[in-house]
């Protein structure tokens, strides 16, 4: 079975940093891509980014470029979300998917960011 | 960017009814790349379709995703309790990936 486990969540204040991991089991985590996808609170779902099964492909949505930056590490089997200078509407729900061709066919349980002075 | 309308907002049933919810591409979602997920309230999405109507693994047959170009459709047959949900479509034709806004099905 599947199994996605986010972690790193938490409360910071604008403009700090906040590292997120995912470990992933129950499948051949060398052959997959990995994303990130949010929600914030009562709000719909957001793609956030995405990493190829080599570490040499990422992919951003606008307004994380330049601030989140996405690596995985195939050997522990873990991806990691680094988010600089967070901003408010950073506040959400982060959710760790595997990415099958553009379908996020397993999620994690998320994990949540708060962004607040 | 390839924005995605669902329609309606909420849909209010019955159990036993059946629900039809509407997704609207702003530009065509060729080669059928369009998924639908369910999400229960503090729980995480789920896969229910992809390629507009395949099936996910272990999801019922009277789930049924159709539709083509920029309409697609997520039909419900026979609601059960456990159908009570958000629904969401999702594109994977190109990036960014986008979502619709959501469906509500409630009783």
């Amino acid at each position: 079975e599947v199994h996605l486990v986010e972690s790193g969540g938490g409360l910071v204040q604008p403009g700090e940093s906040l590292r997120l991991s995912c470990v992933a089991s129950g499948f051949n985590f060398n052959y997959y891509w990995l994303a990130w996808v949010r929600q914030a609170p009562g709000k719909g779902l957001e793609w956030v980014a995405s990493i190829d099964q080599h570490d040499r492909e990422t992919y951003y949505v606008d307004s994380v470029q330049g601030r989140f930056i996405l690596s995985r590490d195939n050997a522990v089997r873990s991806v990691s979300l680094q988010m600089n200078d967070l901003r408010a509407d950073d506040t959400a729900t982060y959710y760790c998917v595997r990415d099958t061709f553009g379908v996020y066919d397993s999620w994690g349980q998320g994990t949540q960011v708060t962004v607040a002075s | 960017e390839v924005v995605l309308t669902q329609s309606p907002g909420t849909l209010s049933l019955s159990p036993g009814e059946g629900a039809t919810l509407s997704c609207r591409a702003s530009q065509s979602v060729s080669v059928n790349s369009l998924a639908w997920y369910q999400q229960k309230p503090g729980q995480a999405p789920r896969l229910l379709i992809y390629g507009a109507s395949r099936r996910a693994t272990g999801i019922p047959d009277r789930i049924t995703g159709s539709g083509s170009g920029t309409d697609f459709t997520l039909t419900i047959n026979g609601l059960g309790p456990d159908d009570f949900a958000m629904y969401y479509c999702q594109h994977y034709i190109s990036l960014p990936r986008t979502f619709g806004q959501g469906t509500k099905v409630e009783i």
